[in-house]
Formats: C-alpha cells, structure tokens, sequence
C-alpha cells in the first residue's frame, strides 16, 4: 500500500526564518507525483509546489522549495523568510497516473508563524 | 472565476437523516472526487469519477453514494447519516494534460457536517 507520513504534527518559527516541513512516502511505483497543499483557516485547499518523480531538479516556487530525495523517498518542504500569511496546515499528498489520480494525503503539520 | 463549488457549506443533521451534498465546476474537467477531513488525518478519498456517467469506490466509501450524471456536477448522498460521518467534507476535480504531463486538483472550500 502508498503511504504518505509527516512527522511533524506541528511547528512554529519567527517571521522572516526559514523552516522546513518533512514527508516521507512508502511506494513500489516509478513514476508519480508528489505535492505540498496549504490549508489556511479559510479551510480552502491551495496547491503550494508539485514535483514529478522523473525530473531529478527540485521544484521551486518563489519562496518555496523542494528537497526531493527519490531514493530515501524523501519530499520536504523549505519555506523562505516566512510570513505570517503562511501560518496554515500542510499537507503532502502522492499521486499515480495508474491510480487515476487519486492523491494519497499526509496526515499534515500544522506551521505557526510569530510576529 | 468560480472554480469548484460545494453546497452547502455548512449542515447539521439528525441521526437517520438523508441528505445530498453538491459538488459543481465550470472548468470542464473530467476527474472528480470527494474526500472526508477529520482531524489528526490527511484527507480520505470517498469515491471518484473519471468521466460523466462513471463512479468508484475509494479508500472509505461505506454509508455513501455518488452521482455524476452531468460531466460539471458530481453528487454525494448520505442515506442514514451516522455520528461517525461528521466530517469535513471536500470536492476536487482535475484533468490530465499531456503536453505538460501533469494533473492538478483543484479543491472547493468544504462543507462542515455535524450529525447529532
């Protein structure tokens, strides 16, 4: 079975730090997906970065980033001078073409950014 | 620039009660899901559709039915609701584009349901 595991069931950082949010996967697959959604209070979900398996670069976007680790199944996320906008849950989701597309979720962290 | 739309938002039902929740986009997608939220888990995916007419069971299905007789529009039917069914409950659809080789779900905001 696909697995999806976040660790950290919650942080907190100052405004303007770095923090990186971890996720590991358990799959026998080769080609997937791997995403990070935010879900704010407003209880939306929002789609922050995705990553295909195949392509070696880790995504970036802004200031987010990925450090993707096929190997050691590995997708953390990296958020840059935090804001306090990014207070939110996270959560990591995987995805297979051969499941149509069904997202296996993480069980999320939840970020607190500080004044 | 309405995306995908969950009616209602909010809902507070009887034990035994019956009730439809309506998932509707207007992005011409093929692919759609509904997931339940609880708190302390990720997201669990309920049943799917992969095209109008078409529905499968996901990862929890019992005590649910779905529809998605028009290609926007995809139903979730509760028939007797129970207390292990209040939840959060969200709507995703998506599509898969070949020449970027990618499908995204894009998500409603979500319809909080209580049973008592």
């Amino acid at each position: 079975a696909q697995t999806v595991t976040q660790s950290q069931p919650e942080m907190s950082v100052q405004e303007a730090e770095t923090v990186t949010l971890s996720c590991t996967y358990d799959t026998s697959e080769n080609n997937y997906y791997l995403f990070w959604y935010k879900q704010p209070p407003s209880r939306q979900m929002i789609l922050v970065i995705r990553q295909e398996a195949y392509k070696q670069q880790n995504a970036t976007e802004n200031r987010f980033s990925v450090n993707f680790q096929k190997a050691a199944k590995s997708f953390s996320l990296k958020i840059s001078d935090s804001q306090l906008g990014d207070t939110a849950m996270y959560f990591c989701a995987f995805m297979t073409m051969d499941s149509n597309y069904q997202l296996i979720w993480g069980a999320g962290t939840k970020l607190i950014i500080k004044p | 620039n309405a995306g995908v739309t969950q009616t209602p938002k909010f809902r507070v039902l009887k034990t035994g009660q019956s009730m439809t929740l309506l998932c509707a986009q207007d992005m011409n997608h093929e692919y759609m899901y509904w997931y339940r939220q609880d708190p302390g888990m990720g997201l669990r995916l309920i049943h799917y559709s992969v095209g109008e007419g078409t529905t499968a069971k996901g990862e929890v299905p019992d005590g649910y039915n779905v529809s998605r007789l028009k290609k926007q529009n995809f139903l979730l039917g509760l028939e007797s609701a129970a207390p292990s069914q209040t939840s959060v409950y969200f709507c995703a659809s998506s599509y898969w584009d070949r020449s970027l080789a990618k499908n995204i779900q894009y998500f409603g905001a979500g319809t909080r349901l209580s049973v008592l």
